[in-house]
């Protein structure tokens, strides 16, 4: 079946440092991938997707690239800010199964310090 | 604005207890979703509908029931058979393209008294 791997946290950077959170997949088809994130207390937001090989999503400062090669979807930041902090999620859907069935990895926190 | 609302906040549940949490969304999306999450965990799915009138079991529905009587609304009831129903409940919704993102609404936190 499908499934998503994602680095352990806590992450602890101190701001302005550069971020990376490896997530790599299994999956049996050709799937959409996704990074939301969670605020302490919230939901969860959409951060990007990419939905082929070699797409790169983009929002608020965050890039990911779709690796059909190595089955990843890291997700990047040149220069995280405190504001930052939350737990990451990334996931995939597979367009072989019914509907928009998401399959999420376990999370990442990162701690941002001032 | 178009959303998911989730209701309430905080609930708390009494030993041999039913309690419903709501789902309602605004979005006209046709897929509905039910999450649990534990702490320091990530997402497991208990149910998920995808057109009115029907609703699928997730990883880990036993001791939970759903309706899906409206697009709008799709509650879930945490059954007495639920032995550890502590835990944060996060309802999502989807249009029915295949490459669309879910979307979330606030969750609610459940205790036990």
């Amino acid at each position: 079946g499908d499934s998503v791997t994602q680095m352990e946290g806590p992450v602890t950077l101190s701001e302005e440092a550069f971020l990376t959170i490896n997530c790599t997949y299994t999956a049996t088809g050709y799937p959409s991938l996704f990074w939301y994130v969670q605020y302490p207390g919230e939901g969860l937001q959409l951060l990007l997707k990419a939905t082929k090989a070699d797409d790169k999503g983009s929002n608020k400062g965050f890039e990911a690239t779709y690796r059909k090669e190595t089955t990843s979807f890291h997700l990047e930041k040149g220069s995280v800010q405190v504001s930052d902090s939350a737990v990451y999620f990334c996931a995939l859907s597979d367009r072989d199964n019914a509907g928009n069935m998401l399959t999420f990895g376990g999370g990442t926190r990162l701690m941002v310090k001032p | 604005d178009g959303g998911i609302t989730q209701s309430p906040k905080y609930l708390f549940r009494k030993e041999g207890q039913n309690v419903t949490l709501s789902c309602e969304q605004n979005l006209n999306h046709d897929a509905m979703y039910w999450y649990r999450q534990d702490p320091g965990q990530g997402l497991r799915l208990i149910y998920y509908s995808q057109i009115v009138n029907d609703f699928q079991k997730g990883d880990i529905a036993e001791g939970y029931s759903v309706s899906r009587e409206k697009k709008e609304s799709f509650p879930l009831t945490v059954t007495s058979a639920q032995k550890n129903p502590t835990a944060f409940y996060l309802c999502a919704s989807s249009p029915p393209l295949t490459d669309s993102a879910q979307h979330f609404g606030d969750g609610t936190r459940l205790s036990i008294l």
